[in-house]
């Protein structure tokens, strides 16, 4: 099973604020992604990597932005959040596309 | 049409029960699919892969039907550890997933 950790677990924090969550895989894997998923709807792609400097956006319209410096890390970040940004941000990883993505535990972002 | 539609749920079934799902895709191109499965306020975790030829594991089973474009996935002798939502996954034209939006179950006592 793949090793990828998402910090923080859970952030409140007041409009207006830059936040970056962060995303480490340790299992070497060139694919990561992020989505966006609200309380019982389905998962939406937001941004996507096959591999280091490469980034793509995904289906659904994100005012995020991701980078991909290194292999393992794979961070999103919100320049100026917004009650808008509430929602559960999950990030995964695969060994190629097509393949099984593996998750992290998710960040739960709650702007005021 | 949706590229993966799958019937919401909620199924509610009693302990020992037998249940299936199923879901319909879109693109005929399609050569990987899977189901996931979400419990409440966690992320998914991979269940098992959807192979041509149908697989099974312990007491979960997945067929493909690529005529029908639609996939399966069969549970027995349910247990209360199996509430949760479970998803409908295959892959996308562009190289990555596509999910749908989950048929959520609940096992009862």
């Amino acid at each position: 099973e793949a090793d990828i950790y998402q910090t923080p677990r859970y952030l409140v924090i007041g409009t207006g604020k830059k936040i970056t969550l962060e995303c480490s895989q340790t299992m070497g894997h060139d694919k990561m992604y992020w989505y966006q998923q609200d309380p019982g709807m389905e998962l939406h792609l937001i941004h996507y990597s096959y591999g280091v400097n490469s980034t793509e956006k995904g289906d659904l319209s994100s005012e995020s932005t991701v980078s991909r410096i290194r292999t393992e890390h794979f961070p999103l970040t919100l320049e100026s959040a917004r009650p808008s940004h509430t929602s559960q941000y999950l990030c995964a990883s695969s060994e190629r596309e097509t393949q099984p993505q593996h998750f992290g535990d998710g960040t739960r972002l709650s702007i005021l | 049409r949706k590229e993966v539609e799958q019937d919401p749920g909620p199924f509610n079934v009693p302990e020992g029960a037998t249940v299936a799902f199923n879901c319909t895709y879109s693109n005929s191109a399609s050569q990987s699919f899977f189901w996931y499965r979400q419990d409440c306020r966690k992320e998914p975790k991979l269940l098992m892969s959807v192979y041509s030829s149908g697989n099974e594991d312990g007491r979960f089973t997945a067929q493909l039907n690529r005529a029908s474009q639609y996939i399966s996935l069969l549970i027995r002798d349910s247990k209360l550890s199996d509430s949760a939502t479970y998803l409908c996954v295959l892959g996308g034209s562009q190289g990555n997933l596509i999910f749908g939006k989950g048929t959520k179950l609940s096992v009862k006592p």
